[in-house]
């Protein structure tokens, strides 16, 4: 079982859906990161929290410590938004964990 | 405030050859992080550098792979007679240090693209 689970695999939206990823971590942590990945592209920070909700444009990350279970929501998606969503865990030795990333497509 | 600067951005070696990848940190960030991106995998960390220090190098393969962080320039990834296997990207990040783990937030190098011939 891996340390960090992320759901759904696949994600597949119409524009101006809401949408919802999940993560969750078995691992202590420190922190906890969203990355945004494009296809053959880099790789953006979205978000890093470590404890409650955090809000950026139509973004918005909550974690839940005791949980051990993060959301990454994406408000009125837009086939931009089209992307690899990672989540990644921040080891308390600063390593990140990463999970195996969500495919989301927004379609017009 | 240039990011996280990484290269070459892609780089083609023949079996056996040697690869560098460098990767030179935010400016006032002194922790470096690189990744490994197989492909079709997800991230996987191999190594963990402050300054001239190694911190944890728990992700490095035990053979052929090095990586230094030296008190002047860049961080370098070092693949010695690489393999087909080694073809991924490697991404590089960087945080500023001095912070608990907590606030110490890294930022993402655009990756180098190697490709074993």
């Amino acid at each position: 079982k891996n340390e960090v689970e992320q759901s759904p695999q696949n994600l597949t939206a119409q524009e101006g859906e809401f949408i919802t990823i999940n993560c969750s971590y078995s691992v202590g942590i420190s922190a906890l990161h969203w990355l945004q990945q494009h296809p053959g592209g880099g790789i953006v920070s979205l978000f890093m929290l470590s404890s409650g909700k955090k809000k950026h444009g139509r973004l918005i990350a909550t974690i839940n410590i005791q949980e051990k279970h993060s959301s990454l929501h994406i408000t009125a998606s837009h086939p931009r938004d089209s992307a690899v969503y990672i989540c990644a865990a921040k080891h308390n030795t600063d390593k990140l964990i990463f999970g195996t990333g969500t495919r989301l497509q927004v379609f017009p | 405030n240039a990011g996280v600067m990484q290269n070459p951005r892609h780089l083609v070696r023949r079996r056996g050859q040697e690869a560098r990848l460098r990767c030179s940190p935010m400016k006032g960030h002194s922790h470096v992080y690189w990744y490994r991106q197989l492909p079709e995998e997800g991230l996987k960390f191999m190594v963990y550098l402050q300054k001239e220090n190694i911190i944890d190098e728990s992700g490095m393969p035990k053979e052929r792979f090095s990586a230094e962080f030296p008190k002047e320039g860049p961080s370098i990834l070092r693949i010695q007679q690489v393999v087909r296997g080694d073809s991924a990207a490697y991404f590089c990040a960087s945080s500023p240090g001095g912070k608990p783990n907590s606030y110490n937030e890294q930022f993402f190098g655009p990756g180098t693209r190697l490709t074993v011939l």
